[in-house]
């Protein structure tokens, strides 16, 4: 099966603007998880979606948001774009919610 | 503060010799997580040990979990020069009351240097 895919790998933006990122789960995973990944604060977790429904959320502002398709692939949006945004934002898909999560290999944010 | 976290932050080792890290997490979970992350890469899967498991292996990884002591260890056997990477624990729960899984939650992790 292939793997998580994201999409785009880099990308780089300006203060005030809007990104979309897109996650392809492993063919048959209900589950989406996003999570951000900083030096100064790790892996924070974003969002789950589990069959179209956010499940969870993590403390982060309301710039950010996201989405889970009825193929179960899923897309999170940041507007207004601040530079303390720039990280790597890995998605993860996983059969059913609290299973074995499979990483993608995350889109890094450039924020200028 | 975290609900899981690694220690040591960092450890340094020679090829062939044991790495164990540890992580300490605060309330009670369903399964706990082990993963890698070789240099700001995506994560990959090692192992999942549920909580009502004590020990658990695979290939030269060995990972315990003491649910009394809310802590687990991953140990790696006979390391390698490409085991070197990040390792993070990763734990969720279960919440009755909402009957779902809540959000999982990853350590800081531990950076294992394997030096050839």
């Amino acid at each position: 099966k292939a793997g998580v895919t994201q999409t785009p790998r880099y990308l780089i933006k300006t203060r005030g603007q809007q990104v979309t990122l897109s996650c392809s789960p492993i063919s048959g995973h209900r589950s989406v998880s996003w999570y951000q990944q900083t030096p100064g604060q790790g892996l924070q977790f974003l969002f789950e979606y589990f069959s179209e429904t956010q499940r969870n959320k993590g403390n982060f502002p309301g710039r950010f948001s996201g989405r889970q398709f009825s193929n179960s692939r899923s897309e999170m949006n940041v507007s207004t774009l601040e530079l303390g945004d720039s990280a790597l934002y890995l998605c993860a898909s996983s059969l059913l919610q609290g299973e074995t999560q499979y990483f993608g290999p995350g889109t890094r944010l450039l924020v200028l | 503060s975290q609900q899981g976290e690694e220690d040591p932050q960092a450890l340094s080792i020679q090829e062939g010799e044991n790495a164990t890290m540890n992580c300490s997490y605060k309330t009670s979970i369903n399964n706990l997580q082990w993963y890698r992350q070789n240099s700001g890469r995506g994560l990959v899967h090692l192992i999942l040990i549920r909580s009502n498991e004590r020990e658990k292996h695979s290939g030269r990884l060995r990972v315990t979990l003491d649910t009394s002591k809310k802590s687990s260890s991953l140990l790696i056997t006979a390391s390698r020069a490409a085991d070197t990477a990040s390792y993070f624990c990763a734990t969720d729960a279960y919440v009755f009351a909402k009957t779902s899984y809540d959000k999982v939650i990853f350590g800081p992790g531990t950076s294992l240097s394997v030096i050839p």
